[in-house]
């Protein structure tokens, strides 16, 4: 069976803090892809990263960055200089190597104050 | 179009009525999927079509649910005899290439489904 776990319900920081959600993921599949999506107030998904299983190399992507760790099935995801605008819903999923859906975590919603 | 777009955004409609929920996906993609999602969850599988055959449907809660993909294009997504249960966030995603392995799925803005 395959699971995503995001424990973090709700988290509130001042503005420039850094965040770190946190994603665990259980499968059985020796190939898997991982996924970060926002979910801003407007509503809609919006795709933020890709990890395939065979490549765990971290990401940086100006302030954000993804620390994949399969030794701890974890793919957690940190904002650095946190912003308002980074406000938002962020969802980790998880998807098979031969699978097409998308198994989801219930959601860290993240609250930036100014 | 740049994206995917789905219509209406909002739908409010009484029980027992019938509705239909259109995805139009990123130009060029051959697989669709559709989800719903309640409040406070993550999306949740319906059922997924390449190009306009339906691979699974499994998702699709009881038999009031039907998609369809006649030209491989757009989809709808149908709803028959609505309940209130049926209320949550309809959402659409596309991807490039067949489900399953790489593909990234991108997502339309949803459609907000309301049963009184």
């Amino acid at each position: 069976a395959q699971k995503v776990t995001q424990a973090q319900t709700e988290i509130s920081v001042v503005e420039k803090e850094d965040v770190t959600l946190d994603c665990v993921y259980e499968t059985r599949d020796t190939t898997y892809y991982l996924f970060w999506y926002k979910q801003p107030p407007s509503g809609e998904l919006v795709f933020l990263i890709r990890r395939n299983s065979f490549d765990e190399q971290n990401e940086i992507s100006g302030r954000y960055s993804w620390n994949f760790q399969k030794s701890t099935s974890s793919f957690n995801f940190t904002i650095t200089a946190s912003q308002v605008v980074d406000s938002a819903v962020y969802f980790c999923a998880l998807k098979g190597g031969s699978n097409y859906q998308l198994i989801w975590g219930a959601g860290t919603k993240l609250i930036i104050k100014p | 179009g740049a994206g995917v777009s789905q219509s209406p955004r909002y739908k409010v409609t009484k029980r027992g009525q019938d509705v239909a929920l259109r995805c139009d996906p990123i130009s060029g993609h051959v697989s669709l999927y559709w989800y719903r999602q309640a409040l406070g969850q993550g999306p949740e599988f319906l059922t997924y079509f390449n190009y306009e055959a339906q691979q699974d449907k499994s998702g699709l809660p009881n038999d009031r649910f039907s998609a369809e993909r006649p030209e491989g294009s757009i989809s709808t997504l149908t709803i028959q005899r609505t309940e209130q249960r049926d209320s949550a966030m309809y959402r659409c995603a596309s991807s490039s290439i067949f489900g399953g392995g790489t593909d990234t799925q991108y997502f339309g803005p949803g459609t907000r489904l309301t049963v009184l």
